[in-house]
């Protein structure tokens, strides 16, 4: 069926390097999609958003790559802090049943642990 | 602060309890929604409610009744629950409904759910 998933569960980064995680979708459809940040103990976080008419978008310290060529999507996080340990999640925005109703579809995360 | 208050945080409740999930928010958003999020697996959207509406009900399990008596404020009423329930209930709420704009959801912190 159609699917949002990450290619791997964990990550490991150094401090300072750059961290690259990968997300694939399934549902050309899909118009827009966010990265969200998930604290331990805590609600997922909105870090990022980027639209099909779009390739990439950068933020403060993040890059989003988009290719609906091969669907996929990417957050990359310069200069990786300890404070960017978290689970990150890809989700893609599709139309629900509902009247004018959209539902957010989620990954099942990438874990980001940052070596000190 | 989240703009988004669950209470309780924790809940331990056997399978013959009826207990009920609060959340409300403070962000004068319009849409408001359910997740759960169990270890290993996607986050799942629950329920969608629009404007005190309920525009999505993602096949859940009749255990399971949300009430939303107002934009502000959204329940979710348990009862004859299974142990395979328990976990991570996340509520959230957005400007309208999820992507008519952004799909920006902003989350609380979750009620973790332990079902004995």
């Amino acid at each position: 069926g159609e699917s949002v998933g990450l290619h791997l569960p964990t990550l490991s980064v150094q401090e300072g390097d750059n961290s690259i995680i990968n997300c694939a979708y399934s549902n050309s459809a899909s118009d827009y999609f966010i990265w969200y940040k998930q604290e331990s103990g805590k609600g997922p976080q909105f870090i990022i958003d980027i639209r099909s008419n779009m390739d990439k978008r950068q933020g403060q310290r993040v890059t989003v790559l988009l290719n609906k060529t091969v669907k996929h999507l990417s957050l990359q996080i310069a200069a990786t802090q300890p404070g960017d340990s978290a689970v990150y999640f890809c989700a893609e925005n599709r139309r629900g049943s509902g009247a004018g109703s959209y539902q957010l579809t989620f990954g099942k995360g990438t874990k980001l642990s940052v070596i000190p | 602060e989240t703009g988004v208050t669950q209470t309780p945080r924790h809940l331990v409740m056997g399978m013959t309890n009826k207990k009920s999930l609060k959340c409300e928010q403070h962000l004068g958003h319009n849409a408001m929604y359910w997740y759960k999020q169990s270890a290993k697996k996607p986050l799942e959207l629950m329920f969608v409610y629009n404007f005190k509406e309920q525009t999505e009900n993602n096949s859940v399990p009749s255990r399971f009744s949300p009430e939303c008596p107002n934009s502000s404020h959204l329940f979710l009423h348990l009862h004859t629950l299974q142990p395979e329930d328990s976990a991570l209930y996340l509520c959230a709420s957005s400007q309208g409904p999820s992507g008519a704009n952004t799909g920006e959801l902003f989350f609380g912190e979750g009620s973790r759910l332990t079902v004995l």
